[in-house]
């Protein structure tokens, strides 16, 4: 149980364009969401907090128009990159917390979504 | 803000030894939560242990335990007879919430089971 799955596992986009990576809990409800960022070779930082119905909390020096959160569902979590650029490129993680919360109220992490922005 | 240091970039051990990653971290909070998390080459976190700052007794799960210092503000992890699988990145990480809150990861050691 509690697994968590993101698509596409490795995306290749071109500058300039816009690419969307879902996250979805398989066998759980999740309000909360979390989404990381994993430079190579580097610890993940929390870019935001996705609650389902609600806007996303981004993280101090995250640009919410760059990266649109959209948690739609109680299963299902978007992060879109906007006009995405090299610098872009990326591993991105999301996470995810049962509802209704029981036992060690954990969060359940995605497999990542390798982004290569040429 | 909360940070979290790990001060080992990198460690090797041999095969059945033990082996004792450190975590510093530094919070104004009474109450929170403590985490490692193994990264595997497949990059998929997986959480070792947890524990709660209000919890005096340290976590355990079976070859992982914790040694938890709130008042130096230390979570070291001791991985006893350490097992090729351990092969990892081990990431210390922090929340105030538990599951409510995104976590405040460290930097990371890389550590090497040698057979």
């Amino acid at each position: 149980g509690a697994v968590v799955s993101q698509h596409p596992s490795w995306v290749i986009c071109k500058s300039g364009t816009s690419v969307k990576i879902e996250c979805r809990s398989l066998d759980f409800q999740a309000t909360t969401m979390f989404w990381y960022r994993q430079f190579p070779k580097q610890s993940l930082m929390l870019m935001a907090t996705s609650n389902e119905g609600s806007k996303a909390t981004y993280e101090q020096g995250v640009e919410k128009d760059k990266f649109l959160i959209n948690h739609a569902s109680l299963t299902l979590s978007t992060l879109t990159v906007t006009s995405a650029h090299p610098e872009d490129s990326s591993f991105y993680i999301c996470s995810a917390r049962p509802w209704p919360v029981t036992g060690d109220d954990e969060q359940f992490f995605g497999p990542g979504t390798r982004l290569t922005v040429l | 803000a909360q940070t979290v240091t790990q001060s080992q970039p990198e460690m090797s051990v041999q095969e059945a030894e033990t082996v004792t990653l450190s975590c510093t971290y530094d919070t104004s909070e009474n109450n929170y939560y403590l985490f490692w998390y193994k990264q595997p080459p497949s990059r998929q976190m997986i959480l070792v242990i947890r524990q709660e700052a209000y919890k005096q007794q340290n976590a355990t799960e079976n070859r992982f335990s914790v040694n938890f210092q709130k008042a130096a503000k230390s979570f070291s992890l001791k991985i006893s007879d350490s097992q090729l699988g351990d092969t990892a990145m081990y990431f210390c990480a922090f929340n105030v919430g538990g599951g409510a809150d995104g976590l405040t990861f460290g930097k990371g050691t890389h550590l090497i089971i040698q057979p």
